[in-house]
């Protein structure tokens, strides 16, 4: 069945330096694929999406680029702050029966010290 | 425009006990979701609705039962609480236009059972 795998955390970084969070997937078809921000004590926000390959999402800084030849969608920021700390899912929408689910990776935490 | 809001925030039921938890959206969504989040697994998917009347199970439907009497309410039931039923509950929308649309998430529901 489809699956999102992501790397395990806690990814802890200074202010200002560059992140990668890696994310792959397995799918049939062209998923679209999401990742989606939990900061501390909130719910899930959305924070880039691509519907297709090729595609690049961005968002307040962040960006993910739809690789369909290595089943990619790595979240990348070219200078993270304090306030990025929080926990990151990456996410395709797969099918079901007469809807559409998403299917989370397990979420990758992300500490940003000044 | 308030968004998606669940209730209760925070809840500690004993083994048996039941509860309802409630999921509200005011943007005339026609899809509702409940998710639960447990450590180290993300979020799956226990039921979800394609508009009023209407429900159907997700992966994890087990001991959970749902009723969407009226468009904008989903509430989630648990008739026997069991300590395995612990997590984070998430409630989610979206409209019905096409399978891009974006699922937007309430700020979730903290379960706690003894």
């Amino acid at each position: 069945g489809d699956s999102v795998t992501q790397m395990e955390g806690p990814v802890t970084l200074s202010e200002e330096a560059f992140l990668t969070i890696n994310c792959t997937y397995t799918a049939t078809g062209y998923p679209s694929l999401f990742w989606y921000v939990q900061y501390p004590g909130e719910g899930l926000q959305l924070l880039l999406k691509a519907t297709k390959a090729d595609d690049k999402g961005s968002n307040k800084g962040f960006e993910a680029t739809y690789r369909k030849e290595t089943t990619s969608f790595h979240l990348e920021k070219g200078s993270v702050q304090v306030s990025d700390s929080a926990v990151y899912f990456c996410a395709l929408r797969g099918l079901m029966y007469n809807t559409d689910k998403l299917i989370f990776g397990t979420g990758t935490r992300l500490q940003v010290f000044p | 425009n308030a968004g998606v809001t669940q209730t209760p925030k925070f809840r500690v039921l004993k083994t048996g006990q039941s509860m309802t938890l409630l999921c509200a959206q005011d943007m005339n969504h026609e899809y509702m979701y409940w998710y639960r989040q447990d450590p180290g697994m993300g979020l799956r998917l226990i039921h979800y609705s394609v508009g009023e009347g209407t429900t159907a199970k997700g992966e994890v439907p087990d001991g959970y039962n749902v009723s969407r009497l009226k468009k904008q309410n989903f509430l989630l039931g648990l008739e026997s609480a069991a300590p395995s039923q612990t997590s984070v509950y998430f409630c989610a929308s979206r409209s019905s236009g096409g399978r891009k649309e974006t699922q937007y998430f309430g700020p979730g529901t903290r379960l706690l059972v003894l």
